[in-house]
């Protein structure tokens, strides 16, 4: 039983464009919704995270709009540009002990951003 | 930041050896570490969770005795792949977390090759 939903599989956009990843899940005990960037041959770094208290998260360019009604959460990344081509994950943990709480990934979403 | 050294990244053994990876928390303890496989164009898939001094938790389907996990310190826990077999070729990546300064720190990975 897949916990987590991520769309698109695969997504290609041009330089300076917003790419919009989404997520959803069915699950209401989680409450960390994390995203990470993985290039190929390493591991995944996070890129930016929520929790459900609020709807809306910014670190640089990269945003998190959380809508926990609809159970979706997604990431867009602003002003995009050939060094954000990689695969980017979202996950999700729940429970009381955070940090131990084992982390759910996404199926992955494959960025390409092209000149 | 938390950083987590993962070693080898890369190592290629033959068809019946034993093969041990080793991920270390640099700049923090870890209360928990995490195991993780990852197939080409694949999402992570946790192999198994584990507490310092006590025995891991694997997941359901992944074989306890194939993967040996021993968490011996706060900073340092290790997977051995005993009597490797072509199929357990893939990439591993571990995981480790700090409550509450810091989530999951993501290894750089170690791509297993058996021949």
């Amino acid at each position: 039983q897949q916990q987590v939903k991520q769309s698109p599989q695969s997504l290609i956009v041009q330089k300076g464009g917003i790419p919009i990843i989404n997520c959803a899940y069915e699950n209401t005990a989680f409450d960390y919704f994390p995203w990470y960037q993985q290039f190929p041959g390493k591991g995944p770094a996070l890129l930016i995270a929520i929790r459900p208290d609020v709807s809306e998260k910014k670190e640089g360019r990269f945003t998190i709009s959380f809508n926990k009604s609809a159970k979706q959460f997604s990431l867009h990344i602003m002003d995009s540009q050939p060094g954000d081509s990689a695969t980017y994950f979202c996950a999700l943990s729940g429970g009381s002990n955070f940090g131990n709480e084992k982390l759910t990934f996404g199926t992955g979403t494959r960025l390409t951003i092209i000149p | 930041g938390a950083v987590v050294s993962q070693h080898p990244s890369r190592v290629i053994c033959k068809s019946g050896t034993s093969v041990k990876i080793e991920c270390r928390s640099l700049d923090f303890q870890a209360t928990t570490m995490f195991w993780y496989r990852q197939f080409p164009k694949k999402s992570l898939m946790l192999m198994a969770t584990s507490n310092e001094g006590s025995k891991a938790t694997y997941e359901q389907g992944v074989e306890k005795d194939k993967f040996l996990i021993n968490h011996a310190s706060l900073t340092l826990s290790t997977l051995t792949v005993t009597s490797a077999h072509p199929e357990d070729s893939s990439f591993y990546i571990c995981s480790a977390s700090a409550v509450p300064l810091y989530g999951y720190t993501f290894g750089s990975g170690t791509r297993l090759t058996v021949v």
